[in-house]
C-alpha cells in the first residue's frame, strides 16, 4: 500500500505570507495526487487535483506542484479564512490513502 | 444542487453492528464512484471504501472483511454495513462523490456532512 507523509504537521504564519506544505509518497504515483482543505467542524473541500490543477471556484492563491514522490501545496498570500487542516490523497491505486494532515494557524 | 446526506450513526457496543446510509441528490449515485471516508475524533482522514458504477467495491485493509459497502439504485442511496465494531472504529463517517478527471482512480469532489459512530460499552 502507498504511504503519504506530510510535513510539517503544524505551521503558524502571518497574513500575506507564502506557505508551502509538502507531501511525500512511498512510491512513484505520477501526478495522481489531490489536495483538500478541511476547516474546523466541516467536511473536507477539494482544492487541487492531478497534482497541479485548481478546482473550479478555489482562489488562485492556492497552487500545486510536483510529480513522482514529491508534491507541494503552496498558498501565495495567506488569508485569515485559510485557517484549516490540509490533506493530500493519492489516487494512483486502491486502497487510496491520505497524508496525516498539516494544520495551518494564522499568527 | 448536489447533496449527500449521511445518517445512521450513534452509540454502539463493541462487537455490535450498524448500517450507515447516504442519500444523494442532484446526481445519480450508480453512475459515479462513491466513497466512504472516516475521521476519528481529533485525527486525520482515513479512506474506507469505494464502489464504482459497475458495483465493484474495494476496501481499506483495516476494515476488509468487516465492512460492506452497497448501493440501492432505486433510492439513490449508499450504505455501509459495519460489523464486529471496535473502539477504533469510532469516527465521523463521510460519504463522498468521486471524480476521475485526469486520473484513473477517483478523488472526492463532493462530500456529505458526516455521521458520528461511537463504539463504547
Amino acid at each position: 500500500d502507498i504511504q503519504l507523509t506530510q510535513s510539517p504537521s503544524f505551521l503558524s504564519a502571518s497574513v500575506g505570507d507564502r506557505v508551502t506544505i509538502s507531501c511525500r509518497a512511498s512510491q512513484d504515483i505520477g501526478r495522481y495526487l489531490v489536495w483538500y482543505q478541511q476547516k474546523p467542524g466541516k467536511a473536507p473541500k477539494l482544492l487541487i487535483y492531478a497534482a497541479l490543477n485548481l478546482e473550479s471556484g478555489v482562489p488562485s492563491r492556492f497552487s500545486g506542484s510536483g510529480s513522482g514522490t514529491e508534491f507541494t501545496l503552496t498558498i501565495n498570500g495567506l488569508q485569515p479564512e485559510d485557517l484549516a487542516t490540509y490533506y493530500c490523497q493519492q489516487v494512483d491505486n486502491y486502497p487510496s490513502s491520505f497524508g496525516g494532515g498539516t494544520k495551518v494557524e494564522i499568527k | 444542487e448536489v447533496q449527500l446526506l449521511e445518517s445512521g450513526g450513534g452509540l454502539v457496543q463493541p462487537g455490535g453492528s450498524l448500517t450507515l446510509s447516504c442519500v444523494v441528490s442532484g446526481f445519480t449515485a450508480k453512475d459515479n464512484y462513491m466513497t466512504w471516508v472516516r475521521q476519528a475524533p481529533g485525527k486525520g482522514l482515513e479512506w474506507v471504501s469505494v464502489i464504482d458504477s459497475g458495483g465493484f467495491t474495494n476496501y481499506a485493509d483495516s476494515v476488509k472483511g468487516r465492512f460492506i459497502m452497497s448501493r440501492d439504485n432505486s433510492r439513490n442511496t449508499l450504505y455501509l454495513r459495519i460489523n464486529s465494531l471496535r473502539a477504533e472504529d469510532t469516527a465521523v463517517y463521510y460519504c463522498a462523490r468521486g471524480r476521475t478527471t485526469l486520473t484513473t482512480y477517483p478523488y472526492l469532489q463532493h462530500w456529505g456532512q458526516g455521521t458520528l459512530v461511537t463504539v463504547s460499552s
